[in-house]
């Protein structure tokens, strides 16, 4: 069974910090992972996309994948307290069906 | 804009009181999904269709029912509702594939059961 892990959090980083966010998956087979944002409340917001080894930029936003380690990460730089929400982390592990991890609660506070 | 439109925004029945909630897009996308969501947890699959195709997660209650009569719409059918069905329900859409679409979600349907 495809897993997905998240460490729930909650996460709390003070303003102008860098927040990063963990995710590990069991399926080697995977070749791509989504980060949804969801605020309370709200639904999940599609925030990055990434398919292959390395790092992808955009703005604040940093998305790392190992394939190696089975790793993923979210990283937020100079975090905002509006950046506080929950993070999901999705695999669709080659179908369109996703699995998502449970979430990692970020908190910033000012 | 394109988007995925969920009604309504919030519903409140009464335990065993059938209930209906819809989805609509404008994306003109394959798939179709709907997820429950509880408090602190990652969205359950329920349902998804791809085009006209049914599919049924294996432990979805017998109690949920889908239909899609059209590309646009999708209807997530409560047939007694049970205070454990309280939860905030997501339709989503995507393009399907190999996977590497992402899923686009509406605003979701908040449940309360009374």
């Amino acid at each position: 069974q495809k897993e997905v892990e998240q460490n729930s959090g909650p996460l709390s980083v003070p303003e102008g910090a860098i927040a990063s966010l963990n995710c590990t998956y069991s399926d080697r087979g995977s070749q791509s992972f989504f980060w949804y944002r969801q605020y309370s409340g709200k639904s999940p917001e599609l925030i990055m996309f990434i398919y292959s080894n390395g790092d992808k930029e955009d703005g604040r936003f940093t998305a790392q994948l190992n394939k190696a380690s089975q790793y993923v990460s979210l990283l937020i730089r100079d975090s905002q307290p509006s950046d506080s929400a929950t993070y999901l982390c999705a695999s669709p592990g080659g179908s369109y069906i996703p699995t998502f991890g449970r979430g990692t609660s970020l908190i910033v506070h000012p | 804009d394109a988007m995925v439109i969920q009604n309504p925004r919030y519903q409140v029945t009464q335990f065993g009181k059938p209930v209906t909630l819809s989805c609509s897009q404008t994306l003109n996308h394959n798939v179709m999904y709907w997820y429950q969501q509880k408090s602190s947890q990652a969205p359950k699959l329920l349902f998804h269709y791809y085009d006209k195709d049914f599919n049924n997660e294996a432990d979805t209650p017998d109690n949920f029912q889908s239909r899609r009569p059209n590309t646009s719409f999708c209807f997530l059918d409560i047939r007694s509702p049970g205070l454990g069905d309280a939860a905030m329900y997501l339709c989503a859409t995507s393009l399907g594939g190999d996977g590497n679409q992402p899923q686009h979600f509406g605003d979701g349907t908040r449940l309360s059961i009374l």
